[in-house]
């Protein structure tokens, strides 16, 4: 049972709109979540995060939603850039330790210039 | 900062053959993780390490697998014999604080094909 999914295996927006990233969790015990970005031949890096106790977390061009009820959360890039062309991974995570994450599949985005 | 450095960036070996992979985490960091990409599972938890002490080997996937952390600087994730099922990306990667929500920084990974 994948505890963690990211349905859209890719999306594709054009520079300088919005990219919308969708991550859906089954575990109710999940209390921390984190996007992470990845360019092919590197390792994942963290994006941005938010907790439970929050709906909304802000940074820059980069802000996460969590819906708890819908067991739900999404990533906003406003505006899309070309840079940001990579695969996102969602990931949550019980109790603090955050390094103990389970990611989902990923979502392949695509800015096209 | 150097980030986590993992070796080697490709390895090559053939069935029954011993792996090591090896990596340093970031310096300062208290916490260690082995993950593994492949296409059917993603990114799975191996083993993590907490002030170079195993905490949590229970995605280690047979007895085949293990992993040492002799020191804060090192670790290692060894496979003998290796099977062409082991054949994914391995990542290594740091934190710097356990029990508080603290990301982690990966090491580029390295691509093992057991042939």
């Amino acid at each position: 049972d994948q505890q963690v999914k990211q349905n859209s295996p890719s999306l594709s927006v054009q520079e300088g709109r919005i990219s919308i990233l969708n991550c859906d969790y089954t575990n109710s015990m999940f209390d921390y979540f984190l996007w992470y970005k990845k360019y092919p031949a590197e390792g994942p890096t963290f994006l941005i995060s938010i907790s439970s106790i929050k709906d909304k977390n802000e940074d820059g061009r980069f802000t996460v939603f969590l819906n708890k009820s819908a067991k739900h959360l999404s990533l906003h890039i406003v505006p899309s850039q070309p840079g940001d062309s990579a695969v996102y991974f969602c990931a949550a995570s019980r109790g603090t330790n955050a390094g103990k994450s389970t990611f989902g599949d990923g979502t392949t985005l695509t800015v096209k210039p | 900062d150097a980030g986590v450095i993992q070796s080697p960036r490709h390895e090559v070996t053939e069935m029954g053959q011993e792996v090591t992979l090896r990596c340093k985490p970031i310096s300062g960091h208290n916490s260690l993780f082995w993950y593994r990409q492949t296409m059917m599972r993603g990114l799975e938890l191996l083993i993590y390490f907490n002030n170079n002490v195993p905490i949590d080997d229970s995605g280690m996937p047979e007895d085949r697998f293990s992993a040492k952390m002799p020191n804060a600087s090192f670790s290692t994730l060894k496979i003998q014999p290796s099977e062409p099922r082991d054949s994914a990306v391995y990542f290594c990667a740091s934190s710097s604080r356990t029990g508080a929500n603290s990301p982690l920084h990966f090491g580029n990974g390295t691509r093992l094909t057991v042939t």
